[in-house]
């Protein structure tokens, strides 16, 4: 079936260090999957981070990136240089284009920066 | 646009009571979503409507679980009988579409049943 598998967490890392949250997915009843990242910061609702809908390409946002790798089926998320404010619980998704509601979504990384 | 809101933020309810938990989607969006989540299962899928119709409620427990949407500014979800297991954050989501568009998510109720 459709899966999305990410880093079990939680994740410590220090304010300044490059970060990377893996991200695998499983699309078998999904030819053309739309991937996401959505995040949930303290006290806030779950919401877009970034989002890439062909394969090849890369999204970014709020200083994240994540290229969507098709030949690896993976939709890593990374960042150069942490904050404490990007302290947060983070979720890859997948979606079907094709007019099916299927949303799938890993089981989150909780990410805590500390200064 | 103040988002989706989801009222109320807690619940509370005994065993056995009936909880109602109430969805206001962003207007103009077509799509309304509920999903559950808790520590163990994640993120787990319940139903969805598109255009006030129910399209799927394949992840509902079907014997206590409803959800409805009367008019396109609210859709509610009421859980019969509570059981402890019940216990979880729920959230609702809207988007413009069902084809992989971007969900935008409520801050969630959280259901707690003693």
């Amino acid at each position: 079936g459709d899966s999305v598998t990410q880093t079990e967490g939680p994740v410590t890392v220090s304010e300044s260090e490059s970060l990377i949250i893996n991200c695998t997915y499983s699309a078998t009843s999904i030819a053309y999957p739309n991937l996401f990242w959505y995040v949930r910061y303290p006290g806030e609702g779950l919401q877009l981070l970034l989002k890439v809908i062909t394969a090849g390409q890369k999204g970014s946002s709020r200083g994240f990136e994540a290229t969507y790798n098709k030949e690896t089926t993976s939709f890593h998320l990374q960042k150069a240089s942490v904050q404490e404010s990007d302290s947060a619980v983070y979720y890859c998704a997948l979606g079907d284009d094709t007019g099916n509601y299927k949303y799938v979504f890993g089981a989150g990384t909780r990410l805590k920066v500390i200064a | 646009n103040a988002g989706v809101i989801q009222t109320p933020r807690h619940k509370v309810t005994g065993k056995g009571q009936e909880a109602t938990l109430w969805c206001e989607p962003i207007s103009g969006h077509s799509a309304v979503f509920w999903y559950r989540q808790t520590i163990v299962q994640g993120l787990e899928f319940l139903t969805y409507f598109r255009n006030q119709a129910p399209i799927d409620d394949s992840g509902m427990p079907k014997e206590r679980f409803s959800a409805q949407m009367p008019n396109q500014s609210h859709s509610t979800l009421k859980i019969q009988s509570t059981q402890p297991q019940d216990s979880a954050v729920y959230l609702c989501a809207s988007s413009w579409t069902v084809s992989a568009e971007t969900l935008y998510f409520g801050s969630g109720t959280r259901l707690t049943v003693l």
